[in-house]
């Protein structure tokens, strides 16, 4: 068992720039989720993916931001036109089964730093 | 709307003694589950512990218990003979129509 990886573990970019992360989560797990952490902050449910569908987004999620989870594997998060406010560790989490009471296991995180 | 509060930014515990550490939700729902997770310095985040709204025993693993008191909302994790490994982030999370997370607890043992 590989666990949650998460790819890049950092990534510095310019204002304006798009960023793109990557999930990779546990083989047999058909929920994957994607959180953002701030600085002493506990983690922020940005959405979460049943198989291939994304099923809830959060009003935190703009339209700057997007995920895609083709084929119900892997999934990416992508930041267009970021923001300084955008810095941040970026959380990725799989569960196996349908429901809110499987325990999600989950990623070293991407952690963010937008100049 | 549901709101998870931990109330202890920090605590720190001597080495062998026991620590309790608090968590308190709001919710109109019935069905929900409540998850004790730990984040060690630059390290991945861990299940601790984990309880079922509809189930009244309170959890147990090894050294790591829950206080849960559904009617006043109340879902305490007591670490019994600390260990300098348990020195982390402790999240408090609620998982019901929504997912929440605590802003958090960092413990600290003192050797």
């Amino acid at each position: 068992d590989t666990g949650v990886s998460q790819d890049p573990r950092h990534k510095i970019t310019k204002r304006g720039q798009n960023v793109t992360f990557r999930c990779d989560p546990i083989s047999e797990h058909n929920r994957l989720y994607w959180y953002r952490q701030t600085l002493g902050q506990g983690p922020e449910f940005l959405t979460y993916f049943q198989n291939e569908a994304q099923l809830e987004k959060s009003r935190l999620l703009s339209d700057r931001f997007s995920a895609e989870r083709p084929k119900g594997s892997f999934s990416t998060l992508e930041i267009q036109r970021t923001e300084q406010g955008d810095s941040a560790m970026y959380l990725c989490a799989s569960s196996l089964g349908g429901g809110q009471s499987h325990t999600q296991y989950f990623g070293p995180g991407t952690r963010l730093t937008v100049l | 709307a549901q709101t998870v509060t931990q109330s202890q930014p920090e605590m720190s515990v001597q080495e062998a003694e026991t620590v309790t550490l608090s968590c308190t939700y709001d919710t109109s729902e019935s069905d929900y589950y409540l998850f004790w997770y730990k984040q060690p310095p630059s390290r991945q985040m861990i299940l601790v512990i984990r309880q079922e709204a509809y189930k009244q025993q309170n959890a147990t693993e090894n050294r790591f218990s829950v206080n849960f008191q559904k009617a006043a909302k109340s879902f305490s994790l007591k670490i019994s003979d600390s260990q300098l490994g348990d020195a982390a982030m402790y999240f408090c999370a609620y998982t019901g129509d929504k997912i929440i997370f605590g802003k958090g607890t960092r413990l600290h043992i003192l050797p």
